[in-house]
């Protein structure tokens, strides 16, 4: 079963504005990564938060994580073309041995030039 | 440094054949991974590594054995091919020491059993 639910499942924008996408998971957790993958590649991460953690800022990108409410956000700004991919959220619930990614859906998103 | 790396890219199969999906990091990663990705979904962990000799199973391990040969490589066999196995393959590794690292993925395959 999938830990994570992803919203929207797409998303179209015009390049330069903001792309915010949002992840929602089931149980408590240890960190919260985001991936993006492009059509027909693997994936690549992005960011990694973890469960004390409320905000992450890297380059364009913002993520913040409420655990009380069990969801993350995704922000990249002044969104480019080549931001074109598909963006996924996982979830790692474990405190020791392998890490163990439970993986959202996704949201596959467009940036119109 | 290649990363990981998969064997082969593409692959066709007919229900009832075998065959091995291999991969290989160069990281010095102890934790090596195999997902499965369905048309529009995430990934789904098939069986994972957490060191060299050991093997577990993970989210959707039925019809799929793994051997991690050595710390850099790690093989996913298909004893006897279904249409249900169709889907595209990554393998991933990961440090895990700390825990909170990266996981790296290689390039995928793509597997149709006829």
């Amino acid at each position: 079963s999938q830990q994570g639910e992803e919203d929207p499942q797409a998303l179209s924008i015009q390049e330069g504005e903001n792309a915010t996408m949002n992840c929602s998971y089931k149980t408590s957790i240890n960190n919260l990564q985001w991936y993006r993958q492009n059509s027909g590649r693997g994936l690549v991460h992005l960011i990694l938060i973890r469960s004390n953690e409320r905000e992450k800022h890297s380059g364009r990108l913002r993520v913040t994580l409420d655990t009380s409410k069990k969801s993350s956000s995704l922000l990249i700004t002044a969104s480019r073309a080549a931001d074109t991919a598909s963006y996924f959220c996982a979830t790692d619930r474990g405190t020791q041995g392998a890490q163990k990614l439970v993986f959202g859906q996704g949201t596959r998103l467009t940036i119109n030039p | 440094n290649a990363g990981v790396t998969q064997t082969p890219k593409f692959q066709v199969l007919k229900t009832g054949q075998s065959m091995t999906l291999q991969c290989a990091q160069d990281m010095n990663h102890n934790s090596m991974y195999w997902y499965r990705q369905d048309p529009g979904m995430g990934l789904r962990l098939i069986y994972y590594s957490a060191s060299e000799g050991t093997t577990d199973k993970g989210e959707v391990p039925n019809g799929y054995n793994v051997s991690r040969l050595n710390k850099r490589e790690f093989s996913l066999r298909l004893e006897s091919a279904a249409p249900s196995q169709t889907s595209v393959y990554f393998c991933a590794s990961t440090r895990d020491s700390p825990r909170y690292n990266e996981q790296f993925f290689g390039p995928g395959t793509r597997l149709t059993v006829l």
